[in-house]
């Protein structure tokens, strides 16, 4: 596609339920990142996926939270048992073998209520 | 781990000049980013810095210097649209991996 996509780009969800978000990255591009923004903070990393590497987890923070990557494109990022700590919005960004220049897609606003 | 640090905070006025700072401390440190944030919007790439020096491209400047794990962004002939977050972000090198860390971001606002 011609950018990052994300769907959905907005999900209300009840405390305890489960989601599932959602990301396309630009074709191609061997990197794919998840990272978290709660109003008016910084982007706190999540997870990073690159090709065929074991992904780099370290920033997610509970069990509760998971992603794969299927085929080395589109990703999803599960948030099992939601709290109300978990709104915010979640973004994904791409980029392609050797470059630093990250694309970010528009993010998922998840509130939990 | 990492961790960057920025202002929270600048004004400045139109056709000015501003400059935002970013110390950053991390391992495997491969080079530094900046990106722009509009208020509702995406985070969408400026400038990439991997050796120390100035890179220009257009009204925005970046520099770093590796030896001092510091950087900035230099904006000039301040416009109403540059009111906006400005994020510095560290590509750093573990293990297998090279992975993007953000600072927490400096609001820059322009004011006629």
């Amino acid at each position: 596609g011609a950018g990052v996509s994300q769907s959905p780009s907005n999900k209300v969800t009840e405390k305890g339920k489960d989601v599932e978000l959602r990301c396309d990255p630009i074709s191609g591009h061997t990197a794919l990142y998840w990272y978290r923004q709660s109003l008016g903070q910084g982007l706190e990393f999540l997870i990073y996926f690159q090709g065929n590497s074991a992904p780099d987890k370290s920033g997610l923070p509970s069990d509760r939270f998971s992603a794969e990557r299927t085929g080395g494109s589109v990703s999803t990022l599960t948030i099992q048992r939601t709290q109300q700590e978990d709104s915010a919005v979640y973004l994904c960004a791409s980029s392609s073998t050797g470059s630093e220049k990250a694309f970010f897609g528009q993010g998922t606003r998840l509130t939990v209520v | 781990g990492q961790s960057l640090e920025q202002p929270s905070e600048v004004t400045a006025v139109e056709g000015a000049i501003v400059q935002i700072n970013c110390t950053y401390q991390t391992s495997g440190f491969y080079g530094l980013s900046w990106y722009q944030q509009h208020d509702g919007g995406a985070p969408t790439f400026l400038s990439y810095n991997a050796l120390d020096g100035l890179e220009e491209t257009g009204r925005f400047s970046s520099f770093l210097s590796r030896s001092d794990s510091y950087g900035y962004l230099l904006l000039q002939e301040l416009q109403m649209k540059d009111s906006a977050s400005y994020f510095c972000a560290v590509s750093s090198v573990g293990g297998a991996t090279n992975k993007l860390i953000f600072g927490t971001g400096t609001l820059l606002a322009v004011q006629p």
